[in-house]
C-alpha cells in the first residue's frame, strides 16, 4: 500500500514537497518512481530512486527535482523547486523504476497564489 | 525522448463488442519494452501488460498486447462495463520513460 501525503496548495516560485509512505511490505530492492497527472491530460513520469539512494529524473524537470528514500521510516519524497501553474496535478507514488506496478491513490496539488 | 502517440482519441463501443487500441512510437522501442494501463475515473493507473503482451497479476485475459518496434496495439475481446476507461501505452526501453496521450473507451 502507498500513500501520498503533503500540501495541496504551494505558492508559484516556492517548493512542493510530498512523502510517499509505504505498508505492506520492505522498501529494499525496490525502484520508487514520481508520476504526475494535470487535469484531464495524461501522464508524464517525473523520476525514479532506488532504495540504496541511487536515482534517475526526467531531464524536462531535472534541474528541479530532488528525491530521497528513507527505508526505516518506509518513505520516500519528492522535492520540486519553482513551481508554476503549469506543476498543478495529481502526484502519485508507484513502485518501479520501469514498469508501475503498485501505485498510491495520488494527492491533488494546486500551484496558486 | 520516444514520443509515443494513440489512436484513436475516443472509441464508443457496446459492452461484448471488442476493442481495438493502437500506439505508435517515434523511434523503435528498445527492448520490446512496452506497456499498458487502464485508468478508471477518479482511480490511479492500473498495469495490464508489459513486455508487450505479458498480462500483469490478476489481469483477465480478454486484455491481449502485440506488435513490435514502433507499432502496437492493446486488443480488448469483449469488452465487460468495467472496461470503460482510458488507456495509456508507455516505453521503459530508456530514459525518460514516456506515456502515450491516452485512449477513451467510452459505452456507446
Amino acid at each position: 500500500h502507498l500513500q501520498e501525503s503533503g500540501p495541496g496548495l504551494v505558492k508559484p516560485s516556492e517548493t512542493l514537497s510530498l512523502t510517499c509512505s509505504v505498508s505492506g511490505g520492505s522498501m529494499s530492492a525496490y525502484w520508487w518512481s514520481w508520476i504526475r497527472q494535470p487535469a484531464g491530460k495524461g501522464l508524464e513520469w517525473i523520476g525514479r530512486m532506488y532504495s540504496n539512494g541511487k536515482s534517475d529524473q526526467n531531464s524536462s524537470l531535472k534541474s528541479r527535482v530532488a528525491m530521497s528514500v528513507d527505508t526505516s521510516k518506509s518513505q520516500f519524497s519528492l522535492r520540486l523547486t519553482s513551481v508554476t501553474a503549469a506543476d498543478t496535478a495529481v502526484y502519485y507514488c508507484a513502485r518501479g523504476g520501469t514498469i508501475f506496478g503498485y501505485w498510491g491513490q495520488g494527492i491533488l496539488v494546486t500551484v496558486s497564489s | 525522448e520516444i514520443v509515443l502517440t494513440q489512436s484513436p482519441g475516443t472509441l464508443s463501443l457496446s459492452p461484448g463488442e471488442r476493442a481495438t487500441l493502437s500506439c505508435r512510437a517515434s523511434q523503435s522501442v528498445p527492448s520490446n519494452f512496452l506497456a499498458w494501463y487502464q485508468q478508471r475515473p477518479g482511480q490511479a493507473p492500473r498495469l495490464l501488460i508489459h513486455g508487450i503482451s505479458n498480462r500483469a497479476t490478476g489481469i483477465p485475459d480478454r486484455f491481449s498486447g502485440s506488435g513490435s518496434g514502433t507499432d502496437f496495439t492493446l486488443t480488448i475481446t469483449r469488452l465487460e462495463p468495467e472496461d470503460f476507461a482510458v488507456y495509456y501505452c508507455q516505453h521503459y526501453g530508456s530514459s525518460p520513460f514516456t506515456f502515450g496521450p491516452g485512449t477513451k473507451v467510452a459505452i456507446k
